[in-house]
């Protein structure tokens, strides 16, 4: 089984900072991961699909990288709304997702 | 604009079937392009990909290794909707369930609400 490493899984951060999370795979996945956002009692929402493509009505702030095995998302310039969990997952073969990293205000 | 609601009993006794339905509003579960899936969400296994169905001429189900022997996904096309059952439950799976759209890249781009269910006597 293909496994996923997110770090850090917590990040405190302040509105217009420039935040990364990276996600590593175990094995190469090609280009299939994708980043989600969930915010508390809330489904989680696709932020960018394929290592890069933004998501229809996703904000530019948001934006994906990376190749084969190692992939990052970065938020150019937090917002207040941006306060959440971020969730990598790979789905190139039995879809797996990472553990997570919560996001909060500094 | 596509929508899905998640419905099905909150509460399921320890060794008994877990069963919930998708309803969906705004695209066909015989699609030809994307798949349907579930998803589960606790404490301690975080997100949990469970399995998809999905119509390429023909149906196909693909299971997560984890539930395999335990779990059927079915489409239901005179009501547009797809289930998920679940056998012989255990506490550990309690979770709040997921159903979604699969789209590029395998991508979840539509989601339900969560739906809560409890394992428990």
């Amino acid at each position: 089984d293909i496994q996923m490493t997110q770090s850090p899984s917590s990040l405190s951060a302040s509105v217009g900072d420039r935040v990364t999370i990276t996600c590593r795979a175990s094995q190469s996945i090609n280009s299939y991961l994708n980043w989600y956002q969930q915010k508390p009692g809330k489904a989680p929402e696709l932020l960018i699909y394929a290592v890069s493509s933004l998501q229809s009505g996703v904000p530019s702030r948001f934006s994906g990288s990376g190749s084969g095995t190692d992939f990052t998302l970065t938020i150019s310039s937090l917002q207040p709304e941006d306060f959440a969990t971020y969730y990598c997952q790979q789905s190139y073969s039995n879809p797996l997702f990472g553990q997570g990293t919560r996001l909060d205000i500094k | 604009q596509v929508q899905l609601q998640p419905s099905g009993p909150e509460l399921v006794k320890p060794s008994q079937t877990l069963s919930l339905t998708c309803a969906i509003s705004g695209d066909s579960v015989s699609s030809n392009i994307g798949a349907w899936i579930w998803i589960r969400q606790s404490p301690s296994r975080g997100l949990e990909w469970l399995g998809r169905t999905y119509y390429r001429s023909k149906w196909y189900n693909e299971y997560a290794i984890s539930v395999k022997s335990r779990i059927t996904i079915n489409p239901d096309t005179s009501k547009n909707q797809f289930s998920l059952q679940l056998k012989s439950v255990t506490p550990e799976d309690t979770a709040v369930y997921f159903c979604g759209r699969e789209g590029l890249a395998a991508a979840v781009d539509v989601w339900g609400q969560g739906a809560l269910v409890t394992v428990s006597s």
